[in-house]
């Protein structure tokens, strides 16, 4: 257990259905993270917020939504989405996004397994 | 941004030693991390490395070379339950991103 969970564990969706992931930590993290991880390629970072508010959006198409209530939650909301993003969608946390503490490492969940079909 | 570079697969028998390289080219530099990952799970943090030398945490360990972009995970005595995906990946100087090789799939043979 890393602290962080998300469901479900397994989606499959047509391409004109709409779904969301949910991400919750407890570990009193301020950063929380959206990645695709795909067969054999590095983790692709997709969304980053720091205290709710996004600092980062990696070019990911408008199909993926993100949204973050509060520090502890974030979601992943999908709609008319291609077979091409079926993958592994990973959230992970971390304590602050700057390096002023000597690790600060993200802590990931066990991730979505996404079939699009 | 980074470009992250390690082997695909490796194979070693229980009880062996295996080493993994990454190497990086990074327009700055602010840590190297090493991820362990089992199938259908999370990523696991192993190890941080920031200046150069080696970090030692039981049975694995990392070097760093940052003149040379590069860094190996070092797993001795191996046992069954270290089959897995390890992940090298590099935080950016200038801001708080991390890049992450597509991974290095450990197999441990009895």
């Amino acid at each position: 257990e890393t602290g962080v969970t998300q469901t479900p564990r397994h989606l499959v969706m047509g391409m004109t259905n709409k779904k969301s992931l949910k991400c919750e930590q407890h570990l009193g993290h301020n950063a929380m993270y959206w990645y695709k991880q795909s067969a054999k390629k590095p983790l692709e970072l997709m969304f980053v917020y720091n205290f709710k508010e996004q600092t980062e959006n990696n070019s990911v198409p408008s199909r993926f939504s993100p949204e973050c209530p509060n520090s502890s939650h974030l979601f992943l909301h999908l709609h008319t989405l291609q077979p091409e993003d079926s993958a592994l969608y990973l959230c992970a946390s971390s304590l602050n996004l700057a390096g002023d503490f000597p690790y600060n490492e993200q802590f990931f969940g066990p991730g979505t397994r996404l079939t699009v079909l | 941004g980074q470009n992250i570079d390690q082997p695909t697969e490796m194979t070693a028998t229980e009880g062996a030693i295996v080493q993994i390289n990454c190497t990086y080219q990074t327009s700055g530099f602010n840590g190297l991390f090493w991820y362990q990952q089992h199938a259908g799970e999370a990523p696991t943090f192993l190890s941080y490395n920031v200046l150069d030398g080696l970090e030692e945490k039981g049975r694995f360990s990392s070097f760093l070379s940052r003149s040379k972009g590069y860094s190996y995970l070092l797993l001795k005595e191996l046992q069954m339950k270290d089959s897995a995906s390890y992940l090298c990946a590099v935080r950016d100087l200038n801001d708080y991103k991390l890049s992450f090789g597509a991974g290095t799939t450990v197999t441990v043979r009895a």
